[in-house]
């Protein structure tokens, strides 16, 4: 039973470039949620994705969007890069129905800005 | 607004000794409470989660948590701590009564150093 997988693991980027993360949720899960995990800090969270449409969102600005397939995978695209944004990003994956079951993460994506 | 704190930056126990972490919570409703593990360059794995009924709530590896609605807390505790329990905790509260999309707010995190 394949988890929560996300890529890429590592990435470098410089200021003001846009990148994509990818998320695979866990087999049998529609839901996606994302969170910004800081360095020292705990995660803090981005948005959340079922049937593709963007149902909840923190505080963050409009450079970050999303986007989910109808496989539930899911991107995280982060526009007009800061150095602020260098963080550890992970995905976290549900299942709708069952609203009191948790939430499973991957392994995240650790992004680099210079 | 959901909040939860996390008094201690780290927990320093020695193997064998009993092990707990604190965290407190705000909610508006209903707290939905949950404890993660998270290990070096690792994602976060669930330990343990109170939804509602016992106030002792029983997880994996060992942990348990007791939740205090007066004291609007959740603590996470081992009665004997392992070398390998050795990582970064994180309390985590959803509000059961207004967010029916299962948003997390998590707390800093504790880090939990056990000596041999």
């Amino acid at each position: 039973d394949a988890g929560v997988t996300q890529s890429p693991t590592h990435l470098i980027k410089t200021r003001g470039q846009q990148v994509t993360l990818r998320c695979s949720p866990k087999s049998g899960h529609d839901t996606v949620s994302w969170y910004q995990q800081a360095l020292g800090q705990g995660p803090q969270f981005i948005f959340q994705y079922y049937e593709e449409e963007e149902r909840q969102r923190g505080n963050f600005p409009d450079r970050f969007s999303g986007h989910q397939f109808p496989n539930y995978s899911s991107e995280l695209n982060v526009n007009a890069l800061l150095l602020g944004d260098s963080a550890l990003y992970l995905c976290a994956s549900s299942l709708a129905a069952e609203w009191d079951q948790p939430q499973h993460f991957g392994d995240g994506t650790r992004l680099s800005i210079l | 607004a959901q909040s939860v704190a996390q008094p201690e930056d780290q927990v320093n126990v020695a193997e064998g000794n009993p092990l707990t972490v604190k965290c407190t919570y705000s909610v508006s409703g209903n707290p939905y409470l949950f404890w993660y593990v998270q290990y070096p360059n690792r994602g976060l794995q669930f330990l343990l989660k109170y939804i509602t009924g016992d106030n002792l709530v029983k997880g994996s590896y060992g942990f348990e948590a007791e939740f205090n609605k007066s004291q609007t807390s959740f603590h996470l505790k081992k009665p004997s701590a392992l070398v390998s329990d050795s990582a970064l905790y994180f309390c985590a509260v959803r509000d059961g009564a207004t967010d029916s999309w299962g948003k997390l707010q998590f707390g800093a995190g504790t880090q939990v150093v056990v000596t041999p």
